[in-house]
């Protein structure tokens, strides 16, 4: 059974620029959900689509956004990048938050 | 107050001893609790998943949750160096399997030879 896929694995940018990040959940799982992870900030929850519908939302700035498709796959945008956004960037998928979340590998953003 | 609270550590424990990780949490409503294992560069595994009061025990492993208490933790038995990594706890934020999972900032575990 193949597990969440995230690509690109790393990716790095300049600052005003912007970016898409791409999530496959494991088949049959209809809720994806992103965090942004950082060393002092820890895994800080960015927000959730179920049924192509964001469901939960963090508090993150209107910069970040995201959308998710009929195959359940998922994509994440961040424009005007700042420095502050360097961060692993990690996506989950489940059939409900009661059961936990798998994780993907994750994107490593670095903004310069 | 975070939603979610763990001490950060570093905690270290000798190997083959018992490895004892807790965390706290705000909102009383919630009803799902879980333990992930995070090495180094890599991405959060589920490790424990626990729904009601009192132990669940997997191999090694025993989570504990006490609601009234608003408190869970994991115990890790006959510590291996393998289990070092950052423990994190989650927290399921509501009633429904529509609530999203909050996590606490981890604790650091070091298991010595």
């Amino acid at each position: 059974k193949a597990g969440v896929t995230q690509t690109p694995r790393y990716l790095i940018k300049t600052r005003g620029q912007q970016v898409t990040l791409s999530c496959s959940p494991i088949s049959g799982h209809r809720s994806v959900s992103w965090y942004q992870q950082t060393p002092g900030q820890g895994l800080q929850f960015l927000f959730e689509y179920f049924s192509e519908t964001q469901r939960n939302k963090g508090n993150f700035p209107g910069r970040f956004s995201g959308r998710q498709f009929s195959n359940s796959r998922s994509e994440m945008n961040v424009s005007t990048l700042e420095l502050g956004d360097s961060a692993l960037y990690l996506c989950a998928s489940s059939t409900g938050s009661n059961y936990g979340y798998t994780f993907g590998s994750g994107t490593r953003l670095t903004v310069v | 107050q975070k939603e979610v609270e763990q001490n950060s550590g570093p905690l270290s424990v000798p190997e083959g001893a018992i490895a004892s990780l807790n965390c706290t949490y705000s909102d009383r409503v919630s009803q799902s609790f879980f333990w992930y294992r995070q090495y180094s560069g890599k991405s959060p595994e589920l490790i424990m998943s626990i729904y009601s009061n009192g132990d669940k025990e997997d191999g090694r492993f025993t989570a504990q949750l006490n609601k009234a208490s608003q408190y869970v933790s994991l115990l890790i038995r006959d510590s291996q160096p393998s289990d070092s990594a950052t423990y994190l706890c989650a927290v399921n934020g509501g009633y429904s399997s529509a609530s999203k999972i909050i996590f606490g900032s981890g604790t650091r575990l070091s298991i010595r030879p």
